[in-house]
């Protein structure tokens, strides 16, 4: 069974403070996928990023960083310089393996809500 | 690009009727995704389509629930004699055929149910 962990419930911040959401996640699967997806006010569910579990590099995107540690089984996201606008629900997601039959859906985490004060 | 759209966005019902809610995904996208969220809570799968195929259900999928893609296009999904509990966020997604493992889900506004 997958299951996705998000034990951080709700984070407050003040504007322009890093801070890191925490994901840890449980498979069974030697090829897997993680994702983060974030939830604004609206509703809307927003990809932000795909990682296999083959690619243990860390990525940046602009304020965005990603670090994935297999032995750990987690896949932390960071905003720096955090900004009012990037108040919104933080789902981390697990997905299945490879292969036609390969299970698709997402198992999502519970998610962080994150509070930016101006 | 549109995106996913979903139809309708609210729907407020009495227990015990029927609502089908209708799912357009992104054009290009062969595989359909249906997803409950209630307050609080991450998404929970129920079911996935590739093309009109329906490959996978979930155990939260009651026979209450039935949904269908009947040309590899839209997607509906209906529940019969809803119950309180059927109240959640009925979400849709879609995403990409490429081979080889999951790949990033797009997902629409969903459609509200609330059951009184």
């Amino acid at each position: 069974a997958q299951k996705v962990t998000q034990a951080q419930t709700e984070i407050s911040v003040v504007e322009k403070e890093d801070v890191t959401l925490d994901c840890v996640y449980e498979t069974r699967d030697t090829t897997y996928y993680l994702f983060w997806y974030k939830q604004p006010p609206s509703g809307e569910l927003v990809f932000l990023i795909r990682r296999n579990s083959f690619d243990e590099q860390n990525e940046i995107s602009g304020r965005y960083s990603w670090n994935f540690q297999k032995s750990t089984s987690s896949f932390n996201f960071t905003i720096t310089a955090s900004q009012v606008v990037d108040s919104a629900v933080y789902f981390c997601a697990l997905g299945g393996s490879r292969g036609d039959t390969g299970r698709r859906a997402l198992t999502f985490g519970s998610g962080t809500r994150l509070q930016v004060q101006p | 690009d549109t995106g996913v759209s979903q139809n309708p966005r609210h729907k407020i019902t009495k227990r015990g009727q029927n609502v089908t809610f209708r799912c357009d995904p992104i054009s290009e996208h062969n595989r359909l995704y249906w997803y409950r969220q209630t307050l609080g809570q991450g998404p929970e799968f129920l079911t996935y389509f590739q093309n009109e195929a329906q490959l996978e259900k979930s155990r939260l999928l009651s026979d209450r629930f039935s949904a269908e893609r009947p040309k590899g296009s839209f997607s509906t999904l209906e529940i019969q004699r809803t119950e309180q509990g059927d109240s959640a966020m009925y979400l849709c997604a879609s995403s990409p055929t490429r081979t080889g493992g999951s790949y990033e889900q797009y997902f629409g506004p969903g459609t509200r149910l609330t059951v009184t």
